[in-house]
């Protein structure tokens, strides 16, 4: 089946612009996560999702990042006013249970954000 | 917090085996292990549980850890198509279940 699908795979700002992220997850799957990976580093936590609800968004960086998944399956990842240390790739990945101790993620390719 | 795994870089020739160690200060449910190839997603190769049950690949192994909160991946008889950069990820007892936090990353270069 279908994997996990984010748009668009390249996006460049000019600093200051507003920018949405979309992330497509596999049909089904209840939880749904934000990661931001930073050029040869780990992917970074932003948040969390549980179907629509967002029940952990401790990692978001600032106000300026904002999440959405209204129906509970695709989800919107917006960053205001973007700033050069936004740039980043911005992983999307979801999971079949609502617990991640015994369940796999899965990731989509990411959105390479560059801000200029 | 953040995992810290060791080597941060292994340069192998095809057939040669390797081991990538994942420890963490927290105690631990489960530790995932991640394989992510430049420009690519990360893909999910093995989870193992506290008490032993493992979930995932059949051609890689690992082991856990759980007193010394520390996990070990094994790549036997590389191949080419193990290159790439290897990231565990941990659940931690006393935090949320359904947070991951990754390690630090193995960069895994196999040459012919």
């Amino acid at each position: 089946g279908a994997g996990v699908s984010q748009s668009p795979r390249y996006k460049v700002a000019k600093r200051g612009q507003d920018v949405a992220l979309r992330c497509d997850p596999i049909s089904g799957h209840v939880s749904l996560f934000w990661y931001q990976q930073a050029l040869g580093q780990g992917p970074e936590f932003l948040t969390y999702f549980q179907n629509e609800a967002q029940l952990d968004k401790s990692g978001l960086p600032s106000d300026r990042f904002f999440a959405e998944r209204p129906e509970g399956s695709v989800s919107t990842l917006k960053i205001q006013r973007t700033q050069q240390e936004d740039s980043a790739v911005y992983l999307c990945a979801s999971s079949s249970l609502r617990d991640l101790y015994n369940s796999p993620l899965h990731f989509g390719n990411g959105t390479r954000l560059t801000v200029t | 917090q953040q995992p810290v795994q060791s080597p941060q870089a292994v340069i192998l020739r095809e057939g040669e085996d390797a081991v990538i160690n994942c420890s963490s200060s927290k105690a631990l449910y489960s530790v995932h292990w991640y394989r992510q190839k430049h420009g690519e997603a990360p893909v999910f190769l093995m989870i193992l549980l506290k008490g032993g049950e493992q979930k995932g690949h059949d051609k890689i192994s690992a082991s856990f850890n759980e007193k010394k909160q520390q996990s070990s991946l094994y790549l036997t008889a590389s191949q080419l198509s193990y290159s790439g950069t290897y990231f565990c990820g941990t659940v931690a007892y006393g935090g949320a279940t359904n947070k991951l936090i990754f390690g630090t990353g193995t960069l895994l270069a196999v040459q012919p």
